[in-house]
């Protein structure tokens, strides 16, 4: 399997603009979340998804932030409009059944807000 | 609130010594806690993980504490190299099973 994989790996908009990060989990895992990392607050958890369907989302800092996950192969995160201290790295990390087995995590979109 | 805590400070140890992280929590009853490895620019690796009914885990030169009375876990890389350079996170799980992640010790190990 080749993990989970985020695109795109950089991203660099501008404030005002909308953002889409993209996430294929790992094949046959049924959870899957968002995590949001900067060097202030560390790893925060934004939403987490069981069988493609949103659990908890009081991670997600405001409305302008959106996530889905319409089949079990494909989640997005979506920033609109972005602001300068959406900046952070965001990753995607998916685990089967419970978080008991460990979560493997993409290699992150680094996002830039200018 | 649930609180995770780590050394903020870097560790720095000398190849072939022992390296010993810790880990604090509060306000958690984990049915078990993680340890992750992260390399700059990368995510999170999954290490190991230990049960709130085991006291000790073992995977080749990592070694795992997990005491719930203290509610501390103390994570050990015997025999360090350089290679073990990189951030180490503890993780909890909520009642939901969502992981909660500490703020991460810096290891840097010089030969």
């Amino acid at each position: 399997d080749a993990g989970v994989i985020q695109s795109p790996r950089h991203e660099v908009t501008e404030m005002g603009q909308e953002v889409t990060l993209r996430c294929k989990p790992i094949s046959g895992h049924n959870s899957l979340f968002w995590y949001r990392q900067t060097m202030m607050r560390g790893l925060e958890l934004l939403i987490y998804f069981n069988n493609n369907v949103p659990i908890d989302d009081s991670g997600m800092p405001e409305d302008r932030f959106s996530a889905k996950m319409p089949n079990a192969s494909f989640s997005t995160l979506k920033i609109q409009p972005s602001e300068p201290r959406d900046s952070a790295v965001y990753f995607c990390a998916s685990s089967l059944l419970t978080s008991e087995y460990g979560y493997t995590f993409g290699s992150g979109t680094r996002l830039t807000v200018v | 609130s649930q609180k995770i805590e780590q050394n903020s400070e870097a560790l720095n140890i000398q190849e072939g010594k022992t390296a010993t992280l810790t880990c604090n929590y509060t306000n958690y009853s984990p049915a078990y806690l993680q340890w992750y490895r992260q390399d700059p620019g990368r995510g999170p690796v999954f290490l190991l993980l230990i049960r709130e009914n085991e006291k000790e885990k073992r995977k080749e030169r990592l070694k795992v504490t997990f005491d719930t009375t203290l509610k501390q876990s103390l994570f050990h890389i015997t025999a360090s190299q350089p290679a073990d350079s990189a951030t180490y996170l503890c993780a909890l799980a909520d009642s939901w099973g969502k992981l909660q992640f500490g703020a991460g010790t810096q290891v840097v190990v010089t030969p």
